[in-house]
């Protein structure tokens, strides 16, 4: 079974759409990312929400939402894509929030956006 | 502001080379650091390492934290093709992960 799972893995779509990225995990974790790596394979911080609520978020346009319907989903939503919007977004979740030392990330495949 | 550093961005060598890898980092609160693998998907979890000079190691793989002078090494002997990857390293402070920009290993034949 996938621990951290993330649809779909790959998504081309024109500028100006509004698009959708899922996640989900079976870990039984508290506390969900989102991640964006850009070409340069730098990892970034976008959202982190830990039961539900949102306790991250990181300079990010309004376009993104990230919404967690329960503390096993947190899915992406982006208004009006962009061309800098390409990248690779990865999902993450982990038991607590980085808060204990006792704490390891676990992450989904990514989903590689590509927006024409 | 919080921040995870490594060097180098990039590296070449042979197989059979011996490499180290560094991470420094400043971050207020800090809790744990992780060094993860990326090979073409996910980062996938290596190490954690939370107290000074105690080394982790796992086969060909070890790293060790120096929480005075802020900073970790990753050290790969008898590198193979397969260690072929970014290796990542992310700073655990109260809330949150921070990740440096990573260092892309390329082991040649």
């Amino acid at each position: 079974d996938t621990a951290v799972s993330q649809t779909p893995k790959y998504l081309v779509t024109q500028m100006g759409n509004d698009k959708s990225i899922k996640c989900e995990q079976n870990l039984g974790h508290d506390t969900m990312y989102w991640y964006k790596q850009d070409s340069k394979k730098f990892l970034k911080i976008m959202f982190s929400y830990n039961n539900k609520e949102l306790i991250i978020n990181e300079t990010v346009p309004n376009r993104f939402s990230p919404k967690s319907p329960d503390k096993a989903h947190l899915n992406l939503h982006i208004n009006s894509l962009e061309l800098g919007d390409s990248a690779v977004y990865f999902c993450a979740s982990s038991q607590d929030p980085g808060g204990l030392a006792k704490n390891i990330q676990y992450f989904g495949a990514g989903t590689r956006l590509s927006v024409l | 502001e919080d921040k995870v550093v490594q060097s180098p961005l990039s590296l070449v060598v042979h197989e059979g080379d011996t490499v180290t890898l560094n991470c420094s980092y400043e971050v207020t609160n800090f809790r744990s650091l992780l060094w993860y693998k990326q090979e073409k998907k996910a980062p996938t979890f290596l190490f954690m390492l939370t107290s000074s000079g105690i080394e982790k190691k796992s086969g060909r793989l070890s790293s060790i934290l120096d929480k005075k002078e802020l900073f970790s090494i990753l050290n790969i002997t008898a590198t193979q093709t397969g260690d072929s990857a970014i290796y990542l390293c992310a700073v655990a402070t109260g809330n949150q992960f921070y990740f440096g920009t990573g260092t892309s290993l390329t082991v040649i034949p």
